[in-house]
């Protein structure tokens, strides 16, 4: 069982719409990473989030950590069809050097 | 490019037999980080080395074994393979932050798709 549960398993928009990608669970963290992975190649970092109830942006993509830091989303904007590939939410306990991960959401983005 | 590297790429092999997958980290990055991805299970943690030390384990069989080596490059050993082994291995690796461990960034290889026959 995954301790990060992520929803929707799969997404499929057209280019410009708007999408969010969730991230939850029963357990506190830490810090929250958001990752990107294409077909072939690893996970690459989007974000770290450490504070209940932050948000960062970077470009088109806004992320948030719950006040209660057992849950996040990724909201993205006017999606493109480059913003296609899986995207990983993992988690860390207070040091703890273990990532884990939920299951991933699929997204693809249609031309 | 991250900077980790991985060798094989790919890995073809039948059930019983043993494989080791290479890791170099990033220069300067001290820890490595061993995952296995399949998909039933998604990326699962194995195990973490830090300047050749074991540092955390997740999990990992006892069938699978991992050291890092002086030179920080660090090796996965797969032993009496099964079917179900079949994955994508992914090695990261991380340098220490200030905030503690929770703040230290992962940066992943390209993989090792492993195919047991």
């Amino acid at each position: 069982t995954q301790l990060l549960e992520q929803s929707p398993q799969f997404l499929s928009i057209q280019e410009g719409e708007n999408l969010t990608v969730y991230c939850n669970s029963s357990s506190v963290f830490s810090s929250l990473q958001w990752y990107r992975q294409e077909p072939g190649e690893g996970p690459v970092l989007l974000v770290t989030v450490v504070t209940g109830g932050e948000v960062k942006k970077l470009k088109r993509l806004t992320f948030q950590f719950g006040d209660a830091r057992k849950d996040s989303s990724l909201h993205i904007t006017a999606a493109q069809t480059g913003d296609t590939g899986l995207y990983l939410c993992a988690g860390t306990s207070s040091n703890d050097y273990k990532l884990s991960f939920g299951a991933g959401t699929t997204v693809t983005v249609r031309a | 490019d991250s900077g980790v590297t991985q060798t094989p790429k790919h890995l073809i092999t039948a059930t019983g037999q043993r494989v080791t997958l290479r890791c170099s980290p990033r220069s300067g990055d001290l820890s490595v980080y061993w995952y296995q991805q399949s998909l039933d299970q998604g990326l699962q943690f194995l195990i973490q080395y830090y300047n050749g030390e074991e540092r955390a384990k997740g999990n990992i069989l006892e069938r699978f074994s991992a050291q890092q080596f002086p030179d920080l490059h660090s090796e996965l050993n797969l032993s009496s393979l099964e079917l179900g082994d079949s994955a994508l291995y992914f090695c990261a690796s991380s340098r220490p932050e200030r905030g503690g461990p929770y703040q230290e960034t992962q940066y992943f290889g390209p993989g090792t798709r492993l195919l047991v026959l």
